[in-house]
């Protein structure tokens, strides 16, 4: 166990469905992220939130959709998704932007 | 942006037998990182290492900012040391973490 959290472990999703991803650390970490990594592909940043405000959207689409409650949760909210968004979903945290990161054990989604 | 490489792209090793990765970079950078991404997905910080060299067990580690590489050293490999090893460094100028390609080792008993 890093200290960050993701659940669920495994999901399995139709193109309509909506579903969240839930990511939890305790590191009292002031940063956490939502990465995507693809087969034979490197890892892709997706949004990045800094005191619970998102600093960086990398062109993601509008079917993902984050949320920061506080600065120990982020989610990522997922509808109407493509069969090539299946991938697996990593969350990570770091005590500021881009300085030490934790990541979590990944969600790993399959879209059908 | 700054670009990341690493090689090589995949590895092969037989039990007991040492390696070494490479992680390039294409411009200064204030931190550099080393992971190991096991088959299940989850990814292990190594060494946090913007310079000079760390050593953790059968793993150590050397940067050479000046240079812009860092190397990863793996010795008497074990079959738990399978997996992805992934570079990423912090540009300078945008407080931004980039991954590298990564390198796919598997050790064979």
């Amino acid at each position: 166990e890093t200290g960050v959290t993701q659940t669920p472990r495994h999901l399995v999703m139709g193109m309509t469905n909506k579903k969240s991803l839930k990511c939890e650390q305790h590191l009292g970490h002031n940063a956490m992220y939502w990465y995507k990594q693809s087969a034979k592909k490197p890892l892709e940043l997706m949004f990045v939130y800094s005191l619970e405000e998102r600093v960086e959207n990398n062109s993601v689409p509008s079917r993902f959709s984050p949320e920061c409650p506080n600065s120990s949760h982020l989610f990522l909210h997922l509808h109407t998704l493509q069969p090539e968004d299946s991938a697996l979903y990593l969350c990570a945290s770091s005590p500021r932007q881009g300085n030490g990161y934790t990541f979590g054990s990944g969600t790993r989604l399959t879209v059908v | 942006g700054i670009q990341v490489e690493q090689s090589p792209p995949d590895l092969i090793l037989q039990e007991g037998a040492n390696s070494t990765l490479r992680c390039n970079f294409s411009d200064s950078v204030n931190n550099l990182q080393w992971f190991h991404q096991n088959p299940w997905g989850q990814l292990i910080n190594l060494f946090y290492i913007p310079s000079g060299t760390k050593q953790n067990g059968r793993l150590s580690a050397t940067t050479v900012a000046t240079e812009r590489y860092s190397l990863l050293y793996i010795s008497s490999s074990q079959t738990t040391d399978s997996g992805v090893y992934f570079c990423a460094v912090e540009e300078t100028s945008y407080d931004k973490v980039i991954f590298g390609p990564g390198t796919s080792l598997s050790v064979i008993p």
